[in-house]
């Protein structure tokens, strides 16, 4: 069974920094594409940013608004997934979720985790 | 940036059928994944690939395409299928993946 279990969430202040982690299970970690998508409260969801596997070159993708302060890695020897956010502002308080990609659906975010929630405030 | 767009909420009553569309202008050469969200769960994936249904999901889940526009419809709707709706697809260098602003369906 695939299992994506977040942690790392929190309240920090603005300018400041956080990492979310996602522990993985019940697939081959390592030939997975991974995604961040978050939600802030009360809007829809919004994608974040991508990973791909090292035989992809590890190659990774950013949505506009986090391009230069997030940063997504991955670490296939313990099955995890991060994501770094540095110069948080308000505006990225939400649930962060991971997802799989393609894993049984070509192109889709097929399995998510239940998600961390991220609290930017002073 | 790359839009899709999404009417903010559909109602119909149980026994109908529910439509809900997803527009954008690669939508003729880039597949559209559907996800459901109920109230204070994780998104579901209900649709791939325009038409494709996950095991597990009910057959009055569908999807089809037409030119620019992409159409979720739920027919015998259930008050249990109440909940918003999300599009998803990729934009013209398949590096960045766009939600659309998601459709809340309510049930009469």
């Amino acid at each position: 069974e695939v299992q994506l279990v977040e942690s790392g969430g929190g309240v920090v202040k603005p300018g400041g920094s956080l990492r979310v982690s996602c522990a993985a299970s019940g697939f081959t970690f390592r030939k997975a594409w991974l995604n961040w998508v978050r939600q802030a409260p009360g809007k829809g969801l919004e994608w974040v940013g991508r990973i791909k596997t090292e035989t992809d070159s590890g190659t990774t993708d950013y949505a506009a608004p986090v391009t230069g302060r997030f940063t997504i890695s991955r670490d296939d020897s313990k099955n995890i997934l991060y994501l770094q956010m540095d110069s948080l502002k308000s505006d990225d308080t939400a649930v962060y979720f991971c997802a799989t990609e393609g894993l049984g659906s070509q192109g889709a975010f097929d399995y998510w985790g239940q998600g961390t929630l991220v609290t930017v405030s002073s | 940036s790359y839009d899709l767009t999404q009417p903010p909420s559909v109602s119909v009553s149980p026994g109908q059928t529910a439509r809900i569309t997803c527009s954008g202008n690669l939508l003729s050469k880039e597949y559209v994944h559907w996800y459901q969200q109920k109230s204070g769960q994780v998104p579901l994936l209900i649709i791939y690939k325009d038409t494709e249904r996950p095991s597990g999901v009910p057959e009055r889940f569908s999807g089809s395409s037409s030119g620019t526009t992409v159409t979720l419809a739920i027919s015998g709707v259930l008050a249990e299928d109440e909940g918003d709706y999300y599009c998803l697809s990729t934009d013209s260098s398949g590096s960045h993946q766009v939600f659309g602003g998601g459709t809340r369906l309510t049930v009469l």
